[in-house]
């Protein structure tokens, strides 16, 4: 079975804090891609970045970081130095194979930046 | 602009009254996918398409269809709506099928079945 667990359901920070957000995933595969997404206030989703369960270097992209561990299968993304244009609800996603073409969602991370 | 436009954004509706909800992009996606987000679910998959006539069932494909006679449209169909159904609707196309593509997400489509 396919699964993300994404356990934090809100998290609230004051700015200028740092944040990780916990995802967790099963899969029997092992073979497959792990992304985030973010969605704002506003609705739309926004891709943040993706990663091959082949790769587990960790990636730095500005003020986000994303820590990839297989031996625990999880994919945990952190914001340095939030700020108030970082509250969103954050999804963690899987597509395992053997087509790539179904995506499993968490259930979302509300994150609440406070000026 | 490159987009995926949803049509009607808000929709209330009542109890078995057929409706579609249009999905339209001008990207020349090959791939376009379909999800609901419900509170405390997340967003779940309900039907993808890899091209024009492929389409096929994500995890919760139950009450819905969809039809891909054109590359650029991908609506969904609900031909009995329950009040079950009532959520918030994401269309998404990649230009490729895979998860090594970006997937493009519509502005969503708020639903509310009575």
């Amino acid at each position: 079975a396919q699964k993300v667990t994404q356990a934090q359901t809100e998290i609230s920070v004051v700015e200028k804090e740092d944040v990780t957000l916990d995802c967790v995933y099963e899969t029997r595969d092992t073979t497959y891609y792990l992304f985030w997404y973010k969605q704002p206030p506003s609705g739309e989703l926004v891709f943040l970045i993706r990663r091959n369960s082949f790769d587990e270097q960790n990636e730095i992209s500005g003020r986000y970081s994303w820590n990839f561990q297989k031996s625990t299968s999880s994919f945990n993304f952190t914001i340095t130095a939030s700020q108030v244009v970082d509250s969103a609800v954050y999804f963690c996603a899987l597509s395992p194979p053997p087509t790539g073409n179904q995506f499993y969602f968490g259930t979302g991370t509300s994150l609440t930046v406070i000026p | 602009e490159a987009q995926v436009t949803q049509n009607p954004r808000y929709l209330i509706t009542v109890t078995g009254k057929k409706l579609t909800v249009t999905c339209s992009q001008n990207m020349n996606h090959e791939y376009m996918s379909w999800y609901r987000q419900d509170p405390g679910l997340g967003l779940r998959q309900i039907y993808y398409s890899m091209n024009v006539e492929v389409t096929d069932k994500g995890d919760v494909p139950e009450g819905y269809k969809v039809s891909r006679k054109e590359k650029r449209n991908f609506p969904l169909i609900l031909e009995s709506p329950s009040p079950n159904q009532t959520s918030l609707y994401f269309c998404a196309s990649s230009l490729l099928a895979g998860p090594q593509e970006t997937q493009y997400f519509g502005p969503g489509t708020r639903l509310l079945v009575l």
